[in-house]
């Protein structure tokens, strides 16, 4: 099945740490996003990258960091710099930036950090 | 800056009444207007995508429609549910950035 995994559901991290959230794809997708939901609210873009080894902030890139090295995959790192990085967080894919792409999603990672 | 809104922002209707979402948005000049489903811990799940030059995309019992130059789309839910009861979320593309805007989305609740 063609999709969108991330890992791991539920973490829980101290406060002070650096943790990495996984994402991976086998849509084949170029462009690949994460963002970032908290109760009640919508999604809030982080960081999206078009093409591997490019990446470019969103809204709320302050704290986080990502890197994309291969097609398929593109990891969130939420750093000790964060300074309310408890939410749900979510990663999407899409064929392109184009406009007439639609934006799947995966599963999300509910991060607590205490 | 790009801003999206969706009213109500709770909804509670009986099984098999037919139902409206609003969204609206602040800058007309969107690529497309996409929306949503998400469950309850859940990630999203599309439901149709209306390109800026079309008026309406249909899906089974959904219907959304988009009125760019008044900056509104309304999601038409025929015959409601149980199974419906989910957050509704509309989002836009647009900006030289082509990034999707949310709206914090309307909690529908069908009851049996």
């Amino acid at each position: 099945d063609g999709g969108i995994t991330q890992s791991p559901k539920y973490l829980f991290r101290k406060e002070g740490q650096n943790v990495t959230l996984s994402c991976e794809q086998n849509l084949n997708h170029d462009a690949m996003y994460w963002y970032r939901q908290d109760p009640g609210q919508g999604l809030r873009l982080i960081y999206y990258s078009q093409i591997v080894n490019d990446f470019q902030k969103g809204d709320i890139a302050e704290g986080y960091s990502v890197s994309r090295e291969k097609k398929e995959s593109f990891p969130l790192t939420v750093t000790s710099a964060q300074k309310n990085p408890t939410a749900f967080y979510l990663c999407a894919s899409s064929m392109g930036q184009n406009y007439f792409y639609e934006q799947y999603f995966g599963p999300g990672t509910r991060l607590t950090v205490t | 800056k790009q801003e999206v809104t969706q009213i109500p922002a709770a909804l509670s209707v009986p099984e098999g009444e037919n139902l409206v979402l609003n969204c609206s948005f602040t800058d007309s000049a969107i690529y497309n207007l996409q929306w949503f489903r998400q469950d309850p811990g859940k990630g999203l799940t599309s439901l149709l995508l209306i390109q800026s030059s079309q008026r309406e995309q249909t899906s089974g019992r959904l219907n959304a429609s988009l009125d760019k130059s008044s900056g509104r789309s309304t999601l038409y839910i025929a015959a409601s549910q149980p199974g419906d009861s989910a957050t509704y979320l509309c989002a836009v593309l647009s900006g030289s950035a082509r990034q999707l805007t949310f709206g914090s989305g309307t909690q529908l609740t069908v009851l049996p």
